[in-house]
């Protein structure tokens, strides 16, 4: 079965440059979340977005930006980069809103030097 | 949503059930129980969910208690694959946006050979 896309898988940039994460969702899922996940800590909720409509919004910096497209794809702009930005990026898609049954992508790993 | 209290970890031996407690006394009316796991850095997994009754899946069963104010988690038969963080999370469902899963500090379960 399809799932959860996430490209790239590993992103290496250095201090105050600008990474780009994307984010495939499951066919004909139309929600999308980001989650951050720093070393030895849990998943951050960052941003959600519904039918190409941000949805709900956590601990996402203003350097971060998102969003989701008439493909339903996602992608999570990060800009002037710090080295606490280093982290896993967890995508997840689900079918609506409504549900919390997540189907999380494998991540992208940004390490920012 | 309501905050969710597991220990930090538990060991089981493989081939025995593995019996994850979560305790969330101001769950209200309309919240569920989620349970999702996640193995070393990779995404977390979906596994389970309920909301008053009892819940048995492929890969798990789940007691809420009759006050809701506690429920377990059942592996019924542990494989070493099934070392994981396993993350209790209590989440408002139908509340018209895609509201995030809030992830705490879980439970380590490890399975021994």
């Amino acid at each position: 079965a399809a799932g959860v896309i996430q490209s790239p898988r590993h992103l290496i940039k250095e201090k105050r440059e600008t990474a780009t994460l994307k984010c495939y969702p499951i066919p004909r899922h139309d929600t999308v979340y980001w989650y951050q996940q720093g070393p030895g800590q849990d998943p951050q909720f960052l941003i959600s977005f519904y039918e190409k409509m941000q949805s709900d919004k956590g601990s996402i910096p203003d350097r971060f930006s998102a969003q989701q497209f008439s493909d339903y794809h996602s992608e999570l702009n990060m800009s002037s980069l710090e080295l606490g930005d280093s982290a896993l990026y967890f995508c997840a898609s689900s079918t609506g809103p409504f549900t919390g049954e997540l189907f999380f992508g494998e991540g992208s790993r940004l390490t920012v030097l | 949503d309501a905050k969710t209290t597991q220990p930090p970890s538990m060991d089981c031996a493989e081939g025995r059930a593995a019996n994850l407690p979560c305790n969330h006394s101001t769950i209200s009316g309309n919240e569920y129980v989620y349970w999702y796991r996640q193995i070393h850095s990779q995404g977390p997994q979906y596994i389970i969910h309920g909301l008053k009754n009892n819940e048995t899946n492929e890969m798990a069963s789940l007691i809420i208690t009759e006050d809701r104010k506690s429920s377990t988690l059942i592996l019924p038969h542990a494989t070493l694959r099934d070392t994981a963080v396993y993350y209790c999370i209590v989440r408002v469902s139908y509340s018209g946006s895609a509201r995030q899963l809030t992830f705490g500090s879980g439970t380590q379960l490890t399975v021994l050979p």
